[in-house]
């Protein structure tokens, strides 16, 4: 059971809006910034969201990220089918004093 | 360019001992943290432990401390990560990463990973 809590699945068809969701609690995202990373089929992990909202360089403007209270959302416009891939959700918890993940979201472009 | 470049697959029987490496190139070696996490197989994202190659400090995770061991050599600008006894639980794909800059901070750099696959 990860400590972050995602959506095991979202769907939507090229072109539109999806949003996924990781809820967490007061000693995580509630306290720090929350990263969003893109996982493609077969590929290590890539960043594409830090400190919440910020996007590296590289990253479309397309992605977006959210954070209000225990959670954190990212968004993805425009979607196109290279868009479908594994979504994770990482923090520090202070608590545990460890980075934790979400379980991931896998995103079906239809 | 920064580049973290991992040993390649690795097949093991139950009870054995690895140690998987991770070289960095194309930046201050001893300046970043490395780190590392596990994905078995059709799972996510876990976060071992991480290590400051400078002077070894290290941090692990609650849940793979006395688990595994993480080292660096940076001598030669690498990361280990190693188990005494492997269990066939072990069997998964290891990345290093390295984050932006402090522990807390997200890994903008990943390896390509390592797959290890541990059975009798």
């Amino acid at each position: 059971q990860s400590v972050l809590t995602q959506p095991p699945s979202v769907s939507a068809a090229p072109g539109q809006k999806v949003t996924i969701s990781c809820s967490g609690s007061s000693s995580n995202i509630g306290n720090n910034y929350v990263s969003w990373y893109q996982q493609l089929p077969g590929t290590a992990p890539k960043l594409l969201i830090y400190e919440n909202n910020k996007r590296p360089s590289g990253i479309p403007d397309r992605f977006s990220g959210s954070r209000s209270g225990t959670s954190a959302t990212l968004g993805i416009t425009g979607l196109q089918t290279g868009d479908e891939a594994d979504y994770y959700c990482g923090t520090w918890d202070s608590g545990l004093s460890a980075v934790v993940f979400g379980g991931g979201t896998k995103l079906t472009v239809l | 360019e920064v580049q973290l470049v991992q040993s390649g697959a690795e097949v093991k029987k139950p009870g054995e001992s690895l140690n998987i490496s991770c070289k960095g190139s194309g930046y201050s070696f001893t300046s970043y943290w490395i780190g590392w996490v596990r994905q078995m197989p059709g799972k996510g994202l876990e976060w071992m432990g991480i290590i400051y190659p400078d002077d070894s400090n290290i941090k692990y995770s609650p849940s793979f401390q006395g688990q595994v061991t993480i080292s660096a050599d940076k001598s030669i600008s690498t990361a280990y990560l190693q188990w005494s006894s492997l269990k066939a639980s072990d069997t998964a794909m290891y990345y290093c990463a390295r984050p932006v800059s402090t522990v807390t901070t997200p890994f903008d750099y990943w390896g390509q990973g390592t797959l290890v696959t541990v059975s009798s």
